[in-house]
């Protein structure tokens, strides 16, 4: 593992299901990312938390709703998504101030039904 | 808006080959410049990185050069090996001093025994 851990690692939901997928850290770092990766986009950046706040919303629906309940937990919520909405979805962590690497989770593989 | 350009899209070399992957950036004020590999079914990892006062960086058979004037950075694989094939992203900061990244496209490496 690799500090980050995401859960499930696969999920298979249909279109009117709410699911929610987890990322942990426990680095110490103060920012937490979510991001989408498909064939088309690849690291399609959704939403930044720095210090438990979203700093950024990268322009993505409102069917995908994160929470952030404090620095080491970042929640993705999910409810009626699409087809299109399948893809491996990313989580990452850093330390913020002076640009560092970003740390990634293994990813949950969504399939949307 | 921040922008960065990944090229080539694929990569096909003869084992023992060199490989070299380029990218520029938009924000003349990124500071931070980190490559990751991400193989198949795997997560992103981050091989190497560069920060804006260094020109050169080298481990290993691995080296990332930094143009600041032209704003671009390269990647360069030396004597490459099958298990370097991989997708390689390269990212640069944007936004100031919070350090978020923005990512190339990916480049899809492939080394040929």
């Amino acid at each position: 593992e690799t500090g980050v851990t995401q859960t499930p690692r696969h999920l298979v939901m249909g279109m009117t299901n709410k699911k929610s997928l987890k990322c942990e850290q426990h680095l110490g770092h103060n920012a937490m990312y979510w991001y989408k990766q498909s064939a088309k986009k690849p690291l399609e950046l959704m939403f930044v938390y720095s210090l438990e706040e979203r700093v950024e919303n990268n322009s993505v629906p409102s069917r995908f709703s994160p929470e952030c309940p404090n620095s080491s937990h970042l929640f993705l919520h999910l409810h009626t998504l699409q087809p299109e909405d399948s893809a491996l979805y990313l989580c990452a962590s850093s330390k913020t101030g002076y640009g560092s690497g970003y740390t990634f989770g293994s990813g949950t593989r969504l399939t949307v039904v | 808006g921040e922008n960065v350009e990944q090229h080539p899209s694929t990569l096909s070399v003869q084992e023992g080959d060199s490989a070299v992957i380029k990218c520029t950036y938009s924000d003349s004020a990124s500071n931070y410049f980190p490559w990751y590999k991400q193989e198949l079914g795997k997560r992103p990892q981050l091989i190497i990185d560069i920060r804006s006062n260094v020109g050169e960086k080298k481990d290993q058979r691995i080296a990332v050069t930094l143009n600041k004037t032209a704003k671009h950075f390269s990647l360069h694989i030396t004597e490459t090996q099958p298990e370097d094939s991989a997708v390689y992203f390269c990212a640069a900061t944007y936004g100031g001093s919070q350090g978020n990244l923005i990512f190339g496209k990916g480049t899809k490496l492939s080394v040929k025994p």
